[in-house]
Protein backbone atom coordinates (compact mmCIF):
# COMPACT_ATOMS: atom_id res chain seq x y z
CA UNK A 1 0.00 0.00 0.00
CA UNK A 2 0.93 3.93 -0.14
CA UNK A 3 1.48 5.00 2.77
CA UNK A 4 0.61 9.07 3.15
CA UNK A 5 2.25 11.03 5.60
CA UNK A 6 0.95 14.88 6.81
CA UNK A 7 3.00 16.29 8.75
CA UNK A 8 2.08 18.36 11.33
CA UNK A 9 -1.16 16.74 13.02
CA UNK A 10 -2.33 20.55 14.09
CA UNK A 11 -1.55 23.97 12.43
CA UNK A 12 -2.27 26.93 14.18
CA UNK A 13 -2.60 30.04 11.83
CA UNK A 14 -3.81 33.60 12.81
CA UNK A 15 -6.34 35.16 10.19
CA UNK A 16 -5.27 36.48 6.81
CA UNK A 17 -1.98 34.69 7.40
CA UNK A 18 -0.89 32.00 4.99
CA UNK A 19 -0.55 27.86 5.81
CA UNK A 20 1.08 25.69 3.80
CA UNK A 21 0.38 21.88 4.50
CA UNK A 22 2.53 19.17 3.61
CA UNK A 23 1.74 15.31 2.22
CA UNK A 24 4.22 13.05 1.20
CA UNK A 25 3.68 9.38 -0.59
CA UNK A 26 5.79 6.52 -0.39
CA UNK A 27 5.61 6.15 -3.92
CA UNK A 28 5.09 8.64 -6.82
CA UNK A 29 1.76 9.64 -7.42
CA UNK A 30 2.85 11.35 -11.01
CA UNK A 31 0.90 9.33 -13.65
CA UNK A 32 2.15 8.60 -17.17
CA UNK A 33 -0.10 10.88 -18.84
CA UNK A 34 1.42 13.43 -16.71
CA UNK A 35 -1.18 14.13 -14.02
CA UNK A 36 -0.54 13.72 -10.31
CA UNK A 37 -3.15 11.28 -8.61
CA UNK A 38 -3.31 13.31 -5.57
CA UNK A 39 -6.54 15.21 -3.87
CA UNK A 40 -7.44 17.62 -1.04
CA UNK A 41 -10.07 17.12 0.98
CA UNK A 42 -11.16 19.51 4.21
CA UNK A 43 -13.56 17.69 6.45
CA UNK A 44 -15.13 20.42 9.01
CA UNK A 45 -16.33 20.37 12.07
CA UNK A 46 -19.06 17.40 12.41
CA UNK A 47 -19.09 17.26 8.67
CA UNK A 48 -18.50 14.89 5.54
CA UNK A 49 -15.22 15.92 3.78
CA UNK A 50 -15.35 18.07 0.70
CA UNK A 51 -13.07 18.01 -2.49
CA UNK A 52 -11.32 20.98 -2.46
CA UNK A 53 -7.92 20.47 -4.71
CA UNK A 54 -7.96 17.34 -7.16
CA UNK A 55 -5.14 15.54 -9.43
CA UNK A 56 -2.52 17.50 -7.60
CA UNK A 57 -3.36 21.52 -8.62
CA UNK A 58 -6.71 21.94 -9.93
CA UNK A 59 -9.22 23.45 -7.65
CA UNK A 60 -12.98 22.08 -7.30
CA UNK A 61 -16.33 24.02 -8.60
CA UNK A 62 -16.61 26.25 -5.72
CA UNK A 63 -13.77 26.40 -3.79
CA UNK A 64 -12.09 29.58 -3.19
CA UNK A 65 -9.40 31.08 -5.14
CA UNK A 66 -7.56 31.31 -2.00
CA UNK A 67 -6.51 27.44 -2.04
CA UNK A 68 -4.07 25.87 -4.53
CA UNK A 69 -2.42 22.86 -4.71
CA UNK A 70 1.46 22.02 -6.14
CA UNK A 71 4.15 19.54 -5.91
CA UNK A 72 4.62 16.33 -8.30
CA UNK A 73 6.10 12.66 -7.51
CA UNK A 74 5.98 12.41 -3.93
CA UNK A 75 5.76 15.46 -2.00
CA UNK A 76 2.74 17.97 -2.52
CA UNK A 77 1.70 21.33 -0.58
CA UNK A 78 -1.94 22.59 0.03
CA UNK A 79 -1.55 26.68 0.23
CA UNK A 80 -4.37 29.06 1.99
CA UNK A 81 -3.42 32.43 0.51
CA UNK A 82 -5.05 34.31 3.54
CA UNK A 83 -6.87 31.82 5.93
CA UNK A 84 -10.20 32.81 7.40
CA UNK A 85 -12.09 31.52 10.00
CA UNK A 86 -14.24 29.06 8.08
CA UNK A 87 -11.25 27.23 6.70
CA UNK A 88 -11.02 25.28 10.13
CA UNK A 89 -11.25 21.67 10.13
CA UNK A 90 -9.06 18.69 9.76
CA UNK A 91 -6.77 18.58 5.87
CA UNK A 92 -6.85 15.37 4.23
CA UNK A 93 -4.60 14.12 1.24
CA UNK A 94 -5.54 10.90 -0.71
CA UNK A 95 -3.42 9.24 -3.45
CA UNK A 96 -5.82 7.76 -6.36
CA UNK A 97 -3.14 6.19 -8.46
CA UNK A 98 -3.18 2.88 -7.14
CA UNK A 99 -6.10 1.10 -5.09
CA UNK A 100 -6.21 0.23 -1.99
CA UNK A 101 -6.47 4.34 -2.14
CA UNK A 102 -5.36 5.78 0.84
CA UNK A 103 -5.59 8.68 2.70
CA UNK A 104 -3.14 10.54 5.50
CA UNK A 105 -3.80 11.23 8.64
CA UNK A 106 -5.03 14.52 8.32
CA UNK A 107 -3.80 17.97 9.71
CA UNK A 108 -6.02 19.65 11.97
CA UNK A 109 -5.74 23.61 11.12
CA UNK A 110 -6.64 25.94 14.28
CA UNK A 111 -7.62 29.15 13.99
CA UNK A 112 -5.17 31.70 16.89
CA UNK B 1 -27.96 17.85 -6.58
CA UNK B 2 -26.52 15.09 -5.79
CA UNK B 3 -27.15 13.33 -2.59
CA UNK B 4 -26.43 10.38 -0.45
CA UNK B 5 -27.89 9.19 2.14
CA UNK B 6 -26.03 6.11 4.62
CA UNK B 7 -28.88 4.12 6.85
CA UNK B 8 -28.64 1.33 8.88
CA UNK B 9 -28.07 -0.11 12.77
CA UNK B 10 -26.01 1.97 14.88
CA UNK B 11 -24.72 -0.67 17.15
CA UNK B 12 -23.51 -4.47 16.17
CA UNK B 13 -22.13 -7.01 18.26
CA UNK B 14 -18.99 -8.42 18.22
CA UNK B 15 -18.36 -11.31 15.53
CA UNK B 16 -21.93 -9.68 13.99
CA UNK B 17 -22.11 -8.40 10.66
CA UNK B 18 -21.95 -4.61 9.88
CA UNK B 19 -24.86 -4.15 7.16
CA UNK B 20 -25.32 -0.42 5.42
CA UNK B 21 -27.25 0.72 2.80
CA UNK B 22 -26.30 4.04 0.56
CA UNK B 23 -29.74 6.08 -1.30
CA UNK B 24 -28.80 7.95 -3.85
CA UNK B 25 -30.62 10.86 -5.48
CA UNK B 26 -29.67 12.82 -7.77
CA UNK B 27 -27.72 10.67 -9.98
CA UNK B 28 -28.60 6.90 -11.00
CA UNK B 29 -26.67 3.77 -10.08
CA UNK B 30 -26.49 3.06 -13.21
CA UNK B 31 -24.41 5.83 -14.56
CA UNK B 32 -20.71 5.53 -14.93
CA UNK B 33 -19.56 6.48 -11.28
CA UNK B 34 -17.97 4.62 -8.74
CA UNK B 35 -19.87 4.04 -5.88
CA UNK B 36 -17.61 4.01 -2.59
CA UNK B 37 -17.55 3.07 1.06
CA UNK B 38 -14.66 5.07 2.98
CA UNK B 39 -14.62 4.65 7.18
CA UNK B 40 -13.39 6.54 9.65
CA UNK B 41 -12.63 5.39 13.60
CA UNK B 42 -12.70 8.01 16.07
CA UNK B 43 -10.12 10.44 16.19
CA UNK B 44 -8.40 8.77 13.40
CA UNK B 45 -8.12 9.33 9.57
CA UNK B 46 -9.96 7.97 6.88
CA UNK B 47 -9.98 4.56 5.60
CA UNK B 48 -11.35 3.39 1.70
CA UNK B 49 -12.91 0.52 2.28
CA UNK B 50 -13.83 -0.43 -1.58
CA UNK B 51 -15.93 0.49 -4.69
CA UNK B 52 -18.51 -0.72 -6.59
CA UNK B 53 -18.65 -0.01 -10.87
CA UNK B 54 -22.64 -0.03 -12.34
CA UNK B 55 -20.98 -3.74 -14.51
CA UNK B 56 -20.25 -4.97 -11.21
CA UNK B 57 -17.00 -4.62 -11.29
CA UNK B 58 -15.56 -4.03 -7.43
CA UNK B 59 -12.36 -3.57 -5.73
CA UNK B 60 -11.63 -4.24 -1.98
CA UNK B 61 -9.21 -2.87 0.09
CA UNK B 62 -7.16 -5.84 0.50
CA UNK B 63 -6.88 -5.18 4.42
CA UNK B 64 -10.51 -6.18 4.64
CA UNK B 65 -10.87 -8.71 1.90
CA UNK B 66 -12.71 -11.84 2.97
CA UNK B 67 -15.49 -10.30 5.26
CA UNK B 68 -16.40 -7.42 3.31
CA UNK B 69 -19.14 -7.32 0.48
CA UNK B 70 -20.63 -4.18 -1.51
CA UNK B 71 -23.16 -4.54 -3.80
CA UNK B 72 -25.54 -2.64 -6.03
CA UNK B 73 -29.91 -2.73 -5.97
CA UNK B 74 -30.11 -1.06 -9.38
CA UNK B 75 -34.17 -1.12 -9.11
CA UNK B 76 -33.69 1.07 -5.46
CA UNK B 77 -31.05 3.39 -7.01
CA UNK B 78 -28.85 1.98 -4.01
CA UNK B 79 -25.71 0.20 -3.00
CA UNK B 80 -24.41 -1.70 0.20
CA UNK B 81 -21.99 -2.59 2.35
CA UNK B 82 -21.95 -5.92 4.74
CA UNK B 83 -18.74 -6.31 6.96
CA UNK B 84 -19.00 -9.87 8.43
CA UNK B 85 -17.01 -11.18 12.19
CA UNK B 86 -16.55 -7.04 13.29
CA UNK B 87 -14.36 -6.47 16.06
CA UNK B 88 -14.31 -2.85 17.86
CA UNK B 89 -11.64 -1.86 15.64
CA UNK B 90 -14.57 -1.91 13.00
CA UNK B 91 -16.24 0.89 14.91
CA UNK B 92 -16.03 3.69 13.22
CA UNK B 93 -18.58 6.57 11.07
CA UNK B 94 -18.61 4.59 7.84
CA UNK B 95 -19.34 6.94 4.31
CA UNK B 96 -20.81 6.54 1.17
CA UNK B 97 -19.33 8.13 -1.64
CA UNK B 98 -19.17 8.88 -5.22
CA UNK B 99 -16.12 8.84 -7.83
CA UNK B 100 -17.16 9.31 -11.58
CA UNK B 101 -15.41 7.08 -13.75
CA UNK B 102 -11.94 8.33 -14.87
CA UNK B 103 -12.38 11.64 -12.75
CA UNK B 104 -9.86 10.07 -10.62
CA UNK B 105 -11.61 12.00 -8.01
CA UNK B 106 -14.53 11.14 -5.13
CA UNK B 107 -16.89 14.33 -5.36
CA UNK B 108 -19.94 13.77 -3.75
CA UNK B 109 -20.06 11.98 0.08
CA UNK B 110 -22.65 10.97 2.49
CA UNK B 111 -23.15 12.95 5.84
CA UNK B 112 -21.62 9.08 7.54
CA UNK B 113 -22.77 7.12 9.94
CA UNK B 114 -21.28 5.77 13.45
CA UNK B 115 -21.58 2.42 13.73
CA UNK B 116 -20.36 1.10 16.92
CA UNK B 117 -19.57 -2.90 17.47
CA UNK B 118 -19.87 -3.72 20.96
CA UNK B 119 -21.85 -6.23 23.16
Amino acid sequence: DIVMTQPPLSLPVSPGEPASISCRSSQSLLHSNGYNYLNWYLQKPGQSPQLLIYLGSNRASGVPDRFSGSGSGTDFTLIISRVEAEDVGIYHCMQVIQTPFTFGQGTKLEIK
Amino acid sequence: QVRLQESGPGLVKPSGTLSLTCAVSGDSINNNNWWTWVRQPPEKGLEWIGEIFPSGRITYNPSLTGRVTISLDKSKNQFSLKLNSVTAADTAVYYCARKPYASNRIDFWGQGTLVTVSS
